[in-house]
């Protein structure tokens, strides 16, 4: 069964920095694209990026672009997403996902990581 | 961007209750919304694919229809299983997508 593992979450101060990584195993990761999505403590799914199955595009939500960057390293099989800036409105579980079936769907997921941003 | 309304945002019912949850787009598209179950401090789990398709493993009870820009979730007899939160998702815009705000289902 394929799977993806999330790392990196933490506590980390207002304004700093932090980078998440998705590993994937039993899954052609380098085939698809892979997503990043986040859920505020007791709030709902937000979709936040993406990036093309090459690495070459990347798409943001408005609510992280300038301060995220997303990127994948194929030859590890792992995704990447670096957080800058952030506030405590950054506080969330943050799960990568993606379709390991070709749907327009997110058919696997991680099990999350917490970021929590106090000072 | 397009946006997604799910109605109700909280349900209440009971085991055996024919339930219904309804997602709006603010505009078409077309047959792209899927629909996840979450449970609490779960990973959400996919139900229903391109608007009606189930996905494997998700028993027969769960139905999805619907296009263009009104989506309905529909679960035949409820178990006790189901009471969760039920997130819509369009995937239209692929690869950039859209969650509705969820929809607690409560006993």
């Amino acid at each position: 069964q394929p799977y993806l593992v999330e790392s990196g979450g933490g506590v980390v101060q207002p304004g700093r920095s932090l980078r998440l990584s998705c590993a994937a195993s039993a899954f052609t990761f380098s085939r698809y694209t892979m997503h990043w999505v986040r859920q505020a403590p007791g709030k709902g799914l937000e979709w936040m990026t993406a990036v093309s199955y090459d690495g070459r595009n990347k798409y943001y939500a408005d609510s992280v672009k300038g301060r995220f960057t997303i990127s994948r390293d194929n030859s590890k099989n792992t995704l990447y997403l670096q957080m800058s800036s952030l506030s405590a409105e950054d506080t969330a579980v943050y799960y990568c996902a993606s379709s390991a079936s070709g749907l327009d769907a997110f058919d696997i997921w991680g099990q999350g990581t917490m970021v929590t941003v106090s000072s | 961007d397009i946006q997604m309304t799910q109605s109700p945002s909280s349900l209440s019912a009971s085991v055996g209750d024919r339930v219904t949850i309804t997602c709006r787009a603010s505009q078409s598209v077309r047959i792209f919304l899927n629909w996840y179950q979450q449970k609490p401090g779960k990973v959400p789990k996919l139900l229903i694919y391109a608007a009606s398709n189930l996905q494997s493993g998700v028993p027969s009870r769960f139905s999805g229809s619907g296009s263009g820009t009104d989506f309905t979730l529909t679960i035949s007899s409820l178990q006790p299983e189901d009471f969760a939160t039920y997130y819509c998702q369009q995937s239209y815009t692929n690869p950039v997508y859209t969650f509705g705000q969820g929809t607690k289902l409560e006993i």
